[in-house]
């Protein structure tokens, strides 16, 4: 089954640590998307990637980064330093002009 | 402003209506749009896509797009419980996987 996995389902992050969500695809897509969604927004892009070792800042990149070492893999790390990381993280991808697909989405709470 | 708004809601209809959803944008450069279906503690499913102005049918599910009024809507015919969802609409400008941007979701409520 193809697919976009994201891990894990919640998250729990204390003051001052650094956590990591994780998300892989075995669709192929060159493209991965990570987006943020808090209660009643939509979504807002954090940072993406078209090809594999390069990556772009989304919109609301401070606070996050990421890496893209394989091409099925796209894992995002919440700083300390986003001090409002408590939400809902969708990670998506896409190819060849085709709509985004998305995962179920890690949700992140603080301690 | 937002750069594409749409209704929060909640819209609650009864089992059966046909139910209509809709966003407005301001930017004309938008080409490609989207309509995803997002359940509770789910990631977003792409229902329906369409490129520039039209109609596109698919089973219950209609989506219009009129770049005229920079407004797209989608309609939902025979509406069922299982249809109670948060509806998001999106749309790009040069490809339909980049740079989308999100309304804010509307929740739809299918009473039975």
């Amino acid at each position: 089954d193809g697919g976009i996995t994201q891990s894990p389902k919640y998250l729990f992050r204390k003051e001052g640590q650094n956590v990591t969500l994780s998300c892989e695809q075995n669709l192929n897509h060159d493209a991965m998307y990570w987006y943020r969604q808090d209660p009643g927004q939509g979504l807002r892009l954090i940072y993406y990637s078209q090809i594999v070792n390069d990556f772009q800042k989304g919109d609301i990149a401070e606070g996050y980064s990421v890496s893209r070492e394989k091409k099925e893999s796209f894992p995002l790390t919440v700083t300390s330093a986003q001090k409002n990381p408590t939400a809902f993280y969708l990670c998506a991808s896409s190819t060849n002009n085709q709509p985004q697909h998305f995962g179920d989405g890690t949700r992140l709470s603080i301690l | 402003q937002k750069e594409v708004e749409q209704d929060p809601g909640p819209l609650s209809v009864p089992e059966g209506a046909i139910v209509s959803l809709n966003c407005t944008y301001s930017n004309s450069a938008f080409q490609y749009f989207m309509w995803y279906r997002q359940y509770s503690r789910k990631g977003p499913e792409l229902l329906m896509y369409t490129y520039s102005s039209g109609n596109k049918e698919d089973g219950r599910f209609t989506a219009q797009v009129d770049k005229s009024s920079k407004y797209i809507s989608l309609f939902i015919r025979d509406s069922q419980p299982s249809d109670s969802a948060t509806y998001l609409c999106a749309m790009s400008t040069y490809n339909a996987g980049n740079m989308l941007t999100f309304g804010g979701g509307t929740r739809l409520m299918v009473k039975p």
